[in-house]
């Protein structure tokens, strides 16, 4: 199984703010890493699919970057709706489908 | 606009069975695979089962093989997940979720708000 670890746990920044989250995996992964976003009571939202392409609607101050065990989240200036949790997942070796334990973002 | 609506969830005792239901509208549910992840309370997303379109192949986490069957009916546009021989840690709200295939796997492109289950006697 490939495990998935991301940091930090928590991300503290202020609206306008560039972040920058890391997702690792135990193997390559090749490019098969997607990003989800996950506000509280609510399901999370595909964010980034094969490592850098951005699902439909997603502003483009969401970019993702890597490959192979080493990936990057990066939001180009925070916006207020963007403080959640934000979990990376592999796809590259499954079954099991991974997560990662996720990284909260706040202010 | 792609709807998916799960059902069925509530307290049940340790030990017990569930159902739990996800329908779908807005898309040919009868071309993607479906799943089946699941949250528990405070914690981290985890992958649980997996059925592809046509119900002829089936995956599931080591956590619930043996335990849990994914099934669809895709004349109803339902998944359903049957949960038997329920353990408190299967305390969660479990989501269904459209799958995306790219390149090499399955990501998961379209959620449901997710129904609560709780094991508790």
């Amino acid at each position: 199984e490939i495990v998935v670890t991301q940091s930090p746990a928590t991300l503290s920044v202020s609206p306008g703010e560039r972040a920058t989250l890391s997702c690792r995996a135990s193997q390559s992964v090749s490019s098969s890493l997607a990003w989800y976003q996950q506000k509280p009571g609510q399901a999370p939202r595909l964010l980034i699919y094969g490592a850098s392409t951005r699902a439909t609607g997603i502003p483009a101050r969401f970019s993702g970057s890597g490959s192979g065990t080493e990936f990057t989240l990066t939001i180009s200036s925070l916006q207020s709706e963007d403080f959640a949790v934000y979990y990376c997942q592999q796809y590259n070796n499954w079954p099991p489908f991974t997560f990662g334990p996720g990284t909260k973002v706040d202010i | 606009q792609v709807q998916l609506v799960e059902s069925g969830g509530g307290v049940v005792q340790p030990g017990r069975s569930l159902r739990l239901s996800c329908a779908a509208s807005g898309f040919t549910f009868s071309g993607y695979g479906m799943h089946w992840v699941r949250q528990a309370p405070g914690k981290g997303l985890e992958w649980v089962a997996l059925m592809w379109n046509d119900g002829s192949k089936q995956y599931y986490a080591d956590s619930v093989k043996g335990r849990f069957t994914i099934s669809r009916d895709n004349s109803k546009n339902t998944l359903y997940l049957q949960m038997d021989t329920l353990r408190a840690e299967d305390t969660a709200v479990y989501y269904c979720a459209r799958g995306l295939y790219d390149s090499s796997g399955y990501l998961f492109h379209y959620w449901g708000q997710g129904t609560l289950v709780t094991v508790s006697s």
